[in-house]
């Protein structure tokens, strides 16, 4: 089955701050997945990998960037950390085998991120 | 985009209790998933259901694609079952993006 690891649980970090978080996954899966979650309003879209250096905007890019210099690695980044980005954070990878687009996501632990 | 609405949004159980939640979307779906997200906050997969029914042990669910709506039923629930569940979905319309509800909060007392 697919593993997918993100490298914190909770976080703490200062308003203004480059923040990291990485996740890996080690199905060598073209496509990886961001996901902000708040209370309320479910899981949503922050930004998609389809290949290595491929990206596309999820829902609510606003604030963040990516990077995928490997296929295994997929990082978001907090270009300057603002209070409104303290949340859960969730990666995902779709299953193996056949059409992509069409298998379940599997979700890495969550970071929860604290912007003080 | 597609909709995708979850209810009840929060719904307490004794223990041993049976319950039924239901996904309703607003477009046709290739994919659909349940998934349960304990009081860590980690996201397990229940079911992969674009269709049909599935069981596993006292969880099952039902997806009836032509009408949009999807239903999970918990039997025999427990506390371990506390948490939130939500559904996700995938339009057909060919996005690669999975489109969450915002969940159905459960609370199974001892």
């Amino acid at each position: 089955d697919v593993k997918v690891t993100q490298s914190s649980r909770y976080l703490v970090k200062r308003t203004g701050e480059k923040v990291f978080l990485e996740c890996v996954q080690d199905m060598d899966h073209e496509n990886m997945f961001w996901y902000r979650q708040d209370p309320g309003l479910g899981l949503r879209l922050i930004y998609f990998s389809y290949d290595v250096k491929m990206k596309e905007k999820g829902d609510i890019p606003e604030g963040y960037s990516v990077s995928r210099e490997k296929k295994e690695r997929f990082s978001l980044i907090l270009e300057s950390a603002s209070t409104n980005q303290t949340s859960m954070y969730l990666c995902a990878v779709p299953g193996t085998g056949g059409d992509y687009s069409n298998q379940p996501q599997h979700f890495g632990d969550g970071t929860r991120l604290s912007i003080l | 985009g597609i909709q995708v609405e979850q209810s009840p949004p929060d719904l307490i159980l004794q223990e041993g209790a049976n319950s039924t939640l239901r996904c309703n979307f607003s477009d046709s779906v290739n994919n659909l998933q349940w998934f349960h997200q304990n009081p860590w906050g980690q996201l397990i997969n229940l079911f992969y259901i674009p269709s049909g029914t599935k069981q596993n042990g006292r969880l099952s669910a039902t997806t009836v694609a032509t009408e949009r709506y999807s239903l999970l039923y918990i039997s025999s629930s427990q506390t371990t079952d506390s948490g939130v569940y939500f559904c996700a979905v995938k339009s057909t319309s060919g996005t690669y993006k999975y489109i969450f509800g915002t969940g159905t909060r459960l609370k199974v007392l001892a």
